[in-house]
């Protein structure tokens, strides 16, 4: 099956300081890759869907300025978030959609990076 | 708007027992349901969608529209289904998909 990887996997950084994530469709082709953000009990909320060669679409009151996103080709979206603060904090997961025959598109997930900010 | 509710954000069940994690959604045009379950230490992973129609691990779901309702059910629960599961939905023509706040299956030996 279709495999996404996210890297790292866990990151602990500094307040004030950037820090990047990478999400990477391993063996197929994702034109459209998501960004989620998931707080402890708490169900996944979508940040932005990020489609390859243009500009991501934030959801609202997602700062883009702050959450930077670059789909660069079609096996690679990267999440930098700037200027990380303590409630940056949180668990970041990505997502790569594959168009199936006459099923619509599924998602598949990469298995999330834990982001602590100190 | 699109929002899916799961009223449970905890269900335990015996070994055998029946299981049935309730989801209600809201959306105006015809969305599409998903099931989505994340076992322990492991990452979110699609269980069934309601066009398949299919039957995944045992579990069903049947899109009722009267009632905007995307139950889950299984007829004997097994002690390597809990996990927690999302009920998800997808409106016609969008790719953003929007998660309920999942509700952990427990399932007792």
């Amino acid at each position: 099956g279709a495999v996404v990887s996210q890297h790292p996997s866990w990151v602990i950084c500094k307040s004030g300081t950037s820090v990047k994530i990478e999400c990477r469709s391993l063996d197929f082709q994702a034109t459209t890759m998501f960004w989620y953000r998931q707080f402890p009990k708490q169900s996944l909320m979508l940040m932005a869907t990020s489609n390859e060669g243009s500009k991501a679409t934030y959801e609202q009151g997602v700062e883009k300025d702050k959450f930077l996103i670059n789909h660069a080709s079609l096996t690679l979206s990267t999440l930098t978030v700037t200027s990380a603060h303590p409630e940056d904090s949180s668990f970041y997961i990505c997502s790569a959609s594959v168009r199936l025959r006459g099923q619509g598109d599924e998602q598949y997930f990469g298995p999330g990076t834990r982001l602590t900010v100190t | 708007a699109q929002r899916v509710t799961q009223p449970e954000k905890l269900l335990s069940v015996f070994k055998g027992a029946p299981v049935e994690l309730k989801c209600n959604y809201s959306y105006s045009g015809s969305p599409e349901l998903f099931w989505y379950v994340q076992y322990s230490r492991q990452r979110l992973q699609l269980l069934l969608r309601h066009i398949s129609r299919e039957s995944i691990k045992g579990f069903t779901a049947d899109l009722n529209k009267g009632e905007t309702s995307f139950h889950l059910k299984k007829p004997f629960a097994q002690e390597e289904d809990s996990a927690m599961y999302y009920c998800a939905l997808r409106g016609s023509g969008y790719q953003k998909v929007t998660f309920g706040i999942g509700t952990k299956l427990q399932v007792i030996p």
